[in-house]
């Protein structure tokens, strides 16, 4: 059991715009900044939002990042097919003093 | 170019020990931390601890609290990951990535370079 919530699957056509949702805690999301990952099938995870907003270098402006409370939100819009992967989301837990993560959403692009 | 290598996918039995490796190049080694990240066959990420190569300051998952040791070398630029008695299930590939932590109205943390990772099976 993931100490961050996310929903198993998501899906939606291309072009589209998807949210993910990530719902955590006072201790967690609540007062900490909070990431997200892509994992593409059979790769390692590529850090796509941090600071709960921000964008690496190369990461393309279809990708958002918000947060809210005790929850945060990936938006990815002018979905590909090449965006079919799991998504996590992760922020430090001040009570665990650890990094936790979402238990990982799968994207299907129909 | 920042580089986190991995080393090579592991075969071992139940009982015995294993120390895996991540070199990083491209960056100071020493002025970040390096997490490492379990992932068991078909499920999610998990995290086990990191360490700051600069002055070997390391903090655990309380998950993973004396079930592994995180170690690292900074003359040669690279963090250790080890088992003193494998399980079957240690199974997983395992992860190393370059990670941030700090304090600003908020604890922020993130990785942002991952090495390849490292796949451990462990059976009879």
């Amino acid at each position: 059991q993931s100490v961050l919530t996310q929903p198993p699957s998501v899906s939606a056509a291309p072009g589209q715009k998807v949210t993910i949702s990530c719902s955590g805690s006072s201790s967690n999301i609540g007062n900490n900044y909070v990431s997200w990952y892509q994992q593409l099938p059979g790769t390692a995870p590529k850090l796509l939002i941090y600071d709960n907003n921000k964008r690496p270098s190369g990461i393309p402006d279809r990708f958002s990042g918000s947060k809210s409370g005790t929850s945060a939100t990936l938006g990815i819009t002018g979905l590909q097919t090449g965006d079919e992967a799991d998504y996590y989301c992760g922020t430090w837990d001040s009570s665990l003093s650890a990094e936790v993560f979402g238990g990982g959403t799968k994207l299907t692009v129909l | 170019e920042v580089q986190l290598v991995q080393s090579g996918a592991e075969v071992k039995k139940p009982g015995e020990s294993l120390k895996i490796s991540c070199k990083g190049s491209g960056y100071s080694f020493t002025s970040y931390w390096i997490g490492w990240v379990r992932q068991m066959p078909g499920k999610g990420l998990e995290w086990m601890g990191i360490i700051y190569p600069g002055d070997s300051d390391t903090r655990y998952s309380p998950s993973f609290q004396g079930q592994v040791t995180i170690s690292a070398d900074k003359s040669i630029s690279t963090a250790y990951l080890q088992w003193s008695s494998l399980k079957a299930s240690d199974t997983a590939m395992y992860y190393c990535a370059r990670h941030h932590l700090g304090y600003s109205s908020g604890w922020y943390n993130y990785n942002d370079y991952w090495g390849q990772g490292t796949l451990v099976t462990v059976s009879s």
